[in-house]
């Protein structure tokens, strides 16, 4: 099993719809979360911290469940500047606490 | 977030030569990165540049291949040593403010080998 996985898309969604991604990850002892944003030819950044009780930063929404050892970033109302490759992002516990292990990534594109 | 400078942004280099890519940022910084990201694939961590000792590579990546500097809190180099084709890719220099914090990434190098 893959330390994070992504489902890779594409996504192709309208403008105005909702999209979700979801992201597993395989070391229990994970402690820290985050979603990137990634523009074609362009270096990732961050989009979001994902916290426990979960987190909006206006269309996007964050949540993380600990049980299952799965995030997941919701965007509503998307806009044709939404399209990028989606990065989820987890910081290993135990053994490899501080190393940051990045999932493939999720291509959405927004078409009009 | 810290502001991080990478250089150059890209390159076109020979079999067989090597680059050094160079990573300013604006404050000091404990903790940089050097990660690869290949065409179409995410990124990869090739090491952890520890400032005034010898840098901590990942499973697969040597120093003698990517020697890494990092003299200062505010500065790193990395070289691709001997390139191949399969070097060919984007590097990027990266600090985090401890542990549990994000990354912040500078704009990168992409780097083709012919």
């Amino acid at each position: 099993r893959k330390e994070v996985e992504q489902d890779p898309g594409p996504f192709n969604v309208p403008e105005g719809a909702t999209v979700a991604f979801n992201c597993t990850y395989s070391n229990s002892a994970s402690q820290s979360f985050f979603w990137y944003r990634q523009d074609c030819r362009k270096e990732p950044k961050l989009l979001m911290s994902v916290y426990s009780s979960g987190n909006e930063d206006g269309r996007f929404t964050a949540q993380l469940n600990r049980a299952s050892q799965y995030i997941s970033l919701l965007i509503r109302d998307s806009k044709l500047s939404d399209s990028a490759t989606y990065l989820c992002v987890v910081n290993g516990g135990g053994t490899s606490y501080g190393k940051l292990t990045f999932g493939q990534g999720t291509i959405l594109t927004v078409h009009p | 977030s810290a502001v991080i400078s990478q250089k150059p942004s890209r390159d076109i280099c020979q079999r067989g030569t090597s680059l050094t890519i160079q990573c300013q940022v604006d404050s000091q910084v404990t903790m940089m990165f050097w990660y690869r990201q290949q065409p179409g694939q995410s990124l990869t961590l090739i090491a952890t540049a520890n400032q005034g000792s010898e840098a901590t590579y990942e499973s697969g990546f040597v120093i003698d291949k990517f020697p890494i500097s990092r003299p200062n809190l505010t500065f790193s180099t990395l070289t691709v040593s001997n390139m191949s084709p399969e070097d060919s890719s984007i590097y990027l220099c990266s600090v985090q403010e401890n542990y549990n914090s994000p990354l912040h990434f500078g704009n990168g190098t992409r780097l083709t080998v012919t």
